[in-house]
C-alpha cells in the first residue's frame, strides 16, 4: 500500500490567517491526490481533487497543488467554518488516507 | 440533490455478523462504483471496498478480505456490506460513499455513517 504522511498532526492558527497542510507519499502518485474536510460528528467533505481542481461548492480560498510525492492544501484566509481536519487521499492504487491534520483555534 | 443513508449498525459480539445497507437516491446509482469507507473511534479514514456500478468488479481491503461482502442492487439503488467474523478492531463508523470516476478515484458523496460497535 502506498503510505500517506500529513504534517503537521495540528496547528492552532487564528481567523483571516493563511493554512498550509502538507502530504507526502510514499512513493510518486502523479497528481492522484485527493483533499477532504471533516468536522466533529460529520462525514467528510471533498474539497480538492487530482491534486487541484476545486469541488464545486467549495470557497475558492482552498486550493491544492503538488505532484510526484509532495502536495500542498492552502486555506487563504481561514474563517471560522474552517476549523476542522483535513485529510489527504491518494488514488493511484487503491485508496489510502493521511492520518489527519486538525486545524484548532488559536 | 445526492442523498446517501446508511443503516444496520450496532452492538456485535467478536465472530458475530452484521449487514449494512446505504439507500442512494438523487442520481442514476448504477452508473457510479459505491464504496464503503470506515473511521474508527479518533480515528483516521479507511477504505475497506468497493464495487463497479454493473456489479461485476469489486476491490477489499487486505484488512476485510474473505470477511466482508459488498454487493449492490440496482433495481433498488442499494449498496450492502455484509460482515461475518467481526473482530474488536473493526469498530468504527462506516460510510458508504460515491465514486464519479469509476476508477477509485474520490468520493465526492458520502453518507451520514451507521456505527458498528464489537465487544463481548
Amino acid at each position: 500500500d502506498i503510505q500517506m504522511t500529513q504534517s503537521p498532526s495540528s496547528l492552532s492558527v487564528s481567523v483571516g490567517d493563511r493554512v498550509t497542510i502538507t502530504c507526502r507519499a510514499s512513493q510518486s502518485i502523479s497528481t492522484y491526490l485527493n483533499w477532504y474536510q471533516q468536522k466533529p460528528g460529520k462525514a467528510p467533505n471533498l474539497l480538492i481533487y487530482t491534486a487541484s481542481s476545486l469541488q464545486r461548492g467549495v470557497p475558492s480560498r482552498f486550493s491544492g497543488s503538488g505532484s510526484g510525492t509532495d502536495f500542498t492544501l492552502t486555506i487563504s484566509g481561514l474563517q471560522p467554518e474552517d476549523f476542522a481536519t483535513y485529510y489527504c487521499q491518494q488514488s493511484f492504487t487503491t485508496p489510502t488516507f493521511g492520518q489527519g491534520t486538525k486545524v484548532e483555534i488559536e | 440533490q445526492v442523498q446517501l443513508v446508511e443503516s444496520g449498525g450496532g452492538l456485535v459480539k467478536p465472530g458475530g455478523s452484521l449487514r449494512l445497507s446505504c439507500a442512494a437516491s438523487g442520481f442514476t446509482f448504477n452508473y457510479y462504483y459505491m464504496s464503503w469507507i470506515r473511521q474508527a473511534p479518533g480515528k483516521g479514514l479507511e477504505w475497506i471496498s468497493s464495487i463497479s456500478g454493473t456489479g461485476n468488479t469489486i476491490y477489499y481491503a487486505d484488512s476485510v478480505k474473505g470477511r466482508f461482502t459488498i454487493s449492490r442492487d440496482n433495481a433498488n439503488n442499494s449498496l450492502s456490506l455484509e460482515m461475518n467474523n467481526l473482530r474488536a478492531e473493526d469498530t468504527a463508523v462506516y460510510y458508504c460513499a460515491r465514486d464519479p470516476e469509476g476508477w477509485l478515484a474520490y468520493f465526492d458523496s458520502w453518507g451520514q455513517g451507521t456505527l458498528v460497535a464489537v465487544s463481548s
